[in-house]
């Protein structure tokens, strides 16, 4: 079946530092991807999607290219700041519809 | 647009009570999911709604159920709850079923005592 696969947290980084939160998947076909954000005591944000390969999603400075050679999804981000501290998710939607989401990274950032 | 609203926010029951959680969807939104989420299992599925009909289901007991109305809200239900029932339970809203975005409630945070 389906599967998602993040590294394990938490990262930890300094403000302006550069994130990659790497991500891997395991479909029969040709998903959806998308990352999700969750901030402290709030519910899950859609962060960016791409939806074939080569594509590359992009919001608030973050970016994510789907690569199909590799199956994965990393999410990446040029200079972080304090309020980029939040858990995120790799997630992958298929002909189920139902996403299929990896365990969530925390991300730390200190000032 | 406002948001996905869940209510309550906060619950706190016994073990072997039953409890009631209700999700208000984005205005237009037919489809609707429910999530549990907790430390050690992360996000897991429950179910999916469409036009007042299951369509999808997770694996979970059947102590947990749900329905949807015809404005598109969705209540779920969890009877003779478990200590292992504590859990943020997250609701989810889609356009329909060709979307595969989701638009995330705040949750609920159920306590099982």
């Amino acid at each position: 079946g389906d599967s998602v696969t993040q590294m394990e947290g938490p990262v930890t980084l300094s403000e302006e530092a550069f994130l990659t939160i790497n991500c891997t998947y395991t479909a029969t076909g040709y998903p959806s991807l998308f990352w999700y954000v969750q901030y402290p005591g709030e519910g899950l944000q859609l962060l960016l999607k791409a939806t074939k390969a080569d594509d590359k999603g992009s919001n608030k400075g973050f970016e994510a290219t789907y690569r199909k050679e590799t199956t994965s999804f990393h999410l990446e981000k040029g200079s972080v700041q304090v309020s980029d501290s939040a858990v995120y998710f790799c997630a992958l939607s298929e002909r189920s519809y139902i996403p299929t989401f990896g365990r969530g990274t925390s991300l730390i950032v200190h000032p | 647009k406002a948001g996905v609203t869940q209510t309550p926010r906060y619950l706190i029951k016994t073990r072997g009570q039953q409890v009631t959680l209700s999700c208000s969807p984005i205005s237009g939104h037919r489809s609707v999911s429910w999530y549990q989420q907790t430390p050690g299992q992360g996000l897991q599925f429950l179910f999916e709604y469409f036009s007042e009909t299951q369509r999808n289901k997770g694996n979970f007991p059947g102590r947990f159920s749900g329905r949807q109305f015809s404005n598109s809200r969705s209540e779920m239900n969890v009877s003779t709850l478990e200590l292992g029932d504590s859990a943020l339970y997250l609701c989810a809203s889609s356009p329909d079923r060709s979307s595969y975005e989701q638009y995330f409630g705040p949750g609920t945070r159920l306590t099982v005592t």
